[in-house]
């Protein structure tokens, strides 16, 4: 069983609003990520990092950004939220940066919806 | 990253085998074959993995051709807790891209 945790697991949120997606994990993990995925479609990679104090931007362009002040945390925040923001967002943390093993253990997701 | 095509769906009867195929003609040597599964509304969860050689675990065995172009995920006795959708992701080890994936329809 994975010990990865997201909070909110539902956000409905006017525009204009800051907001923060909460992620943590208790697996000691060093690798962590952050997926966008809207209904039925691809998930996106958007943010990763390698490590406390490392933050690399994904396949795909995002507005949000992301910070790894400890290793078990790596929180996401949208400084102005907009209905295009509306998806699910999905966070992830793995063993081993370069491992063949390279098994990503994702949280349940929030689901955002940006009215 | 070598592109991998997989059926959009397939249905299974609930018991037998389900064979997921992918293929992915332009892998290079250094590549791994990954599959990973997500349930509806769930996050992903990984099943397996090879380079080379077949493999099998608790969930899946994994086949890949000799010239590594092609590959079937098999679901031994495939359940209802089995539908999902199945991505078959062919990278070096590190990030992950998922694509489309197979939707899987266990039936009853």
């Amino acid at each position: 069983e994975a010990d990865i945790y997201q909070t909110p697991r539902y956000l409905v949120i006017g525009t204009g609003k800051k907001i923060t997606l909460e992620c943590s994990q208790t697996m000691g993990h060093d690798k962590m990520y952050w997926y966008q995925q809207d209904p039925g479609m691809e998930l996106h990679l958007i943010h990763y990092s390698y490590g406390v104090n490392s933050t690399e931007k994904g396949d795909l362009s995002s507005e949000s950004t992301v910070s790894r002040i400890r290793t078990e945390h790596f929180p996401l925040t949208l400084e102005s939220a907009r209905p295009s923001h509306t998806s699910q967002y999905l966070c992830a943390s793995s063993v081993v940066a370069y491992s063949s093993y390279n098994e990503q253990f994702f949280g349940p997701g929030t689901r955002l919806t940006v009215l | 990253d070598a592109k991998t095509t997989q059926p959009t769906s397939m249905d299974c009867a609930e018991g037998r085998a389900a064979n997921l195929p992918c293929n992915h003609s332009t892998i290079s040597g250094n590549e791994y074959v990954y599959w990973y599964r997500q349930i509806h509304s769930q996050g992903p969860q990984y099943i397996i993995h090879g380079l080379k050689n077949n493999e099998t675990n608790e969930m899946a065995s994994l086949i890949i051709t000799e010239d590594r172009k092609s590959s079937t995920l098999i679901l031994p006795h495939a359940t209802l807790r089995d539908t999902a959708v199945y991505y078959c992701i062919v990278r070096i080890p590190g990030e992950l891209t998922f694509g489309q994936g197979t939707i899987l329809t266990v039936h009853p």
